[in-house]
């Protein structure tokens, strides 16, 4: 099992539509928990982090973190063609240095 | 303020060679972190920084050795290149660990 795990997609939504993004982690001692967005031949970039549990709003998105049941997911309402990209789900483990990555959620918005 | 810099932006090894890629932070972070990133495998933490002075291995850390030059400066060295070492590799910083981290541009590295 990968430590953290998320659908490969493509996850294809239309323009102005909500794009919900799933993620699973297996460190229940997990803590810090991050969303980047990376445009094809960038870098990623933050857009979210969320510590407790609960809903987290910035703008059109959306954190959600459950860690009962060990997941985050984030929330994109009014989806822009600007929104394609991947999405990386990054989990701080329980020792507090390091990041684990997901493997990304590509991301299509249809105009 | 360039935020995070690497050099070289692509490279092209054959089998056996070495190579130094260079990263350079100026955001007076504390933490700094190499990645190497293959299609459907994600980020996958090779080496990481914690503070200056301080290495430990990441994931795939095999191949790879690093060196924390100041606070400001990471460096990744592979010994002797392997076709596997194909990659995109990112640097990254950090306030301190477990913080948001900020990405260079990355190298694209190609061995043959």
């Amino acid at each position: 099992q990968k430590e953290v795990e998320q659908n490969s997609g493509p996850l294809s939504v239309p323009e102005g539509a909500i794009a919900s993004l799933n993620c699973t982690y297996s460190d229940r001692g997990s803590q810090s928990f991050f969303w980047y967005r990376q445009y094809s031949g960038k870098s990623p970039e933050l857009i979210m982090f969320i510590y407790s549990n609960g809903d987290k709003e910035d703008g059109r998105f959306t954190a959600q973190l459950n860690k009962a049941s060990q997941y985050v997911s984030l929330l994109i309402r009014d989806s822009q063609p600007s929104d394609s990209a991947t999405y990386l789900c990054a989990v701080l483990n329980t020792g507090g240095f390091k990041t684990i990555f997901g493997a990304g959620t590509r991301l299509f918005v249809k105009a | 303020n360039a935020g995070v810099t690497q050099t070289p932006k692509f490279q092209v090894l054959k089998t056996g060679q070495s190579m130094t890629l260079q990263c350079a932070q100026d955001m007076n972070h504390n933490s700094m972190y190499w990645y190497r990133q293959d299609p459907g495998m994600g980020l996958r933490l090779i080496y990481y920084s914690a503070s200056e002075g301080t290495t430990d291995k990441g994931e795939v850390p095999n191949g790879y050795n690093v060196s924390r030059l100041n606070k400001r400066e990471f460096s990744l060295r592979l010994e002797s290149a392997a076709p596997s070492q194909t990659s995109v590799y990112f640097c990254a910083s950090s306030d301190s660990p477990g913080e948001t981290q900020y990405f260079g541009p990355g190298t694209r590295l190609l061995v043959l």
